[in-house]
């Protein structure tokens, strides 16, 4: 399996609170992504990283923001968590985009 | 922009059957096409990756195919068990390395 590891696992957090969810990769990966899955929408890319401070946004990246200070860490942010935000998160690498690799991704709950 | 369909979206079986699963997409000139399998609250797990120049590729009792003229790509799941319910997903690259997901074939295969 890929070298990815997701920090927390679960989160229950509060209305208007910040919180920071971590994606840990051991592969040394090029591109690294944060998605949300949600009943319904299916997984939604919410931002992507193409390098060390390469970010760009994705389909869903109101609310959210992302840093990517080393090649192995890939940070996302909700600066004001809202209920909205409640979901399920899953970051994922990929070497030149040939094939993508999850982690187990971590569930939020917004309160 | 690239978007993706799967067809059906739930499927439920009786153990043995062969299965066939559909993925559609927009965008004809992509680089390779992935399918993964999702077990409930777990993570996205690579089961083939098809290269554009490859018509198609297997793996044990899978076997995907790809057609890029027609924007089409079928799973196939041969003598079905009951360990093989989970939801499966196609996944194509939007540009060259942006992976764009389906919203899944939810698949219960009963003894």
């Amino acid at each position: 399996d890929a070298g990815i590891t997701q920090s927390p696992r679960h989160k229950v957090t509060e209305t208007g609170t910040p919180v920071t969810l971590r994606c840990h990769q051991t592969e040394n990966h090029r591109y690294m992504y944060w998605y949300r899955q949600d009943p319904g929408h299916g997984l939604r890319l919410i931002h992507y990283s193409y390098g060390v401070k390469d970010t760009d946004k994705g389909e869903v990246s109101d609310g959210y923001s992302v840093s990517r200070s080393k090649t192995e860490d890939f940070l996302l942010t909700l600066e004001s968590a809202t209920s909205s935000q409640t979901s399920v998160y899953f970051c994922a690498i990929s070497e030149s985009g040939l094939s993508a690799f999850f982690g187990q991704g971590t569930r939020l709950t917004v309160v | 922009k690239q978007e993706v369909t799967q067809i059906p979206a739930a499927l439920s079986v009786p153990e043995g059957e062969n299965l066939v699963l559909n993925c559609s997409f927009t965008d004809s000139a992509i680089y390779n096409l992935q399918w993964f399998r999702q077990d409930p609250g777990k993570g996205l797990t690579s089961l083939l990756l098809i290269q554009s120049s490859q018509r198609e590729q297997t793996s044990g009792r899978l076997n995907a195919s790809l057609d890029k003229s027609s924007g089409r790509s079928t799973l196939y799941i041969a003598a079905s068990q009951p360990g093989d319910s989970a939801t499966y997903l196609c996944a194509v690259p939007q540009g060259s390395y942006i992976p764009t997901f389906g919203r899944g074939t939810s698949l219960i295969v009963h003894p």
